[in-house]
């Protein structure tokens, strides 16, 4: 099983609201990612988790905020977000450790700012 | 650092024809490549992976890629293409910084396929 879930499938939100996103691994994985992704471009890294640990931050505002509560779970918490945020956000997993790592990207969250 | 070129971000070929999608590498040691596909409004999901083992790799739904370190490249390959493989393509390579238990993606432009009836 190679699954990469994520919540909400979509989110439309105001500039001045509190939003959550949700992803879920139950690969034992530990190595969790998030991505931004805009229309006709490649995804873009954000923020590592490797054992439950922030490993990169891709100098991203603070509007965006991550959290992984455990092993299994990450998300992103919006809030102040600009209309220029809106695009689709991707998780992925990966085994970590040494050696080949491959990710595992989830359906992604497809988010509108209003 | 790593790099992947695609060259050709649009390409189109006909129902039952051959697939090709390029993709060039820079890398300053061995390294990892992958492509993923990409549906409308979706994830991205794992075709195949180069790992080492065989320079030919045979991934899902009848695509494989060959890897060619005299030409550092990673061509993406399908002998017959079929309606539901239009997607937008993605060729990546995996780099792990010294003492990190993770790997770090860059990935190309990616290639759109479409496939006419």
């Amino acid at each position: 099983d190679t699954e990469v879930t994520q919540t909400p499938k979509h989110l439309v939100m105001g500039m001045t609201n509190k939003k959550s996103l949700k992803c879920e691994q139950h690969m034992g994985h530990r190595a969790m990612y998030w991505y931004k992704q805009k229309a006709k471009k490649p995804p873009e890294l954000m923020f590592v988790y490797s054992y439950e640990k922030l490993s990169i931050n891709e100098s991203v505002p603070s509007r965006f905020s991550p959290e992984c509560p455990n092993s299994s779970l990450l998300n992103l918490h919006l809030h102040a977000l600009q209309p220029e945020d809106s695009a689709l956000y991707l998780c992925a997993s990966s085994r970590g450790g040494q050696g080949l790592d491959t990710q595992y990207f989830g359906p992604g969250t497809r988010l509108t700012v209003l | 650092a790593q790099s992947v070129t695609q060259l050709g971000s649009h390409v189109s070929v006909s129902e039952g024809a051959l697939v090709l999608l390029r993709c060039n590498y820079s890398s300053s040691v061995p390294p990892y490549l992958f492509w993923y596909v990409q549906y409308p409004n979706q994830g991205l999901q794992l075709l195949l992976k180069y790992t080492s083992a065989a320079t030919l790799v045979k991934g899902i739904n009848g695509f494989e890629a060959e890897f060619k370190k005299s030409e550092t490249s990673f061509h993406l390959t399908k002998p017959s293409a079929h309606m539901s493989d239009a997607a937008e393509y993605f060729c990546a390579v995996s780099e792990r910084a010294g003492g990190t238990s993770y790997g770090k993606l860059t990935f190309g432009q990616g290639t759109i396929l479409t496939v006419h009836p």
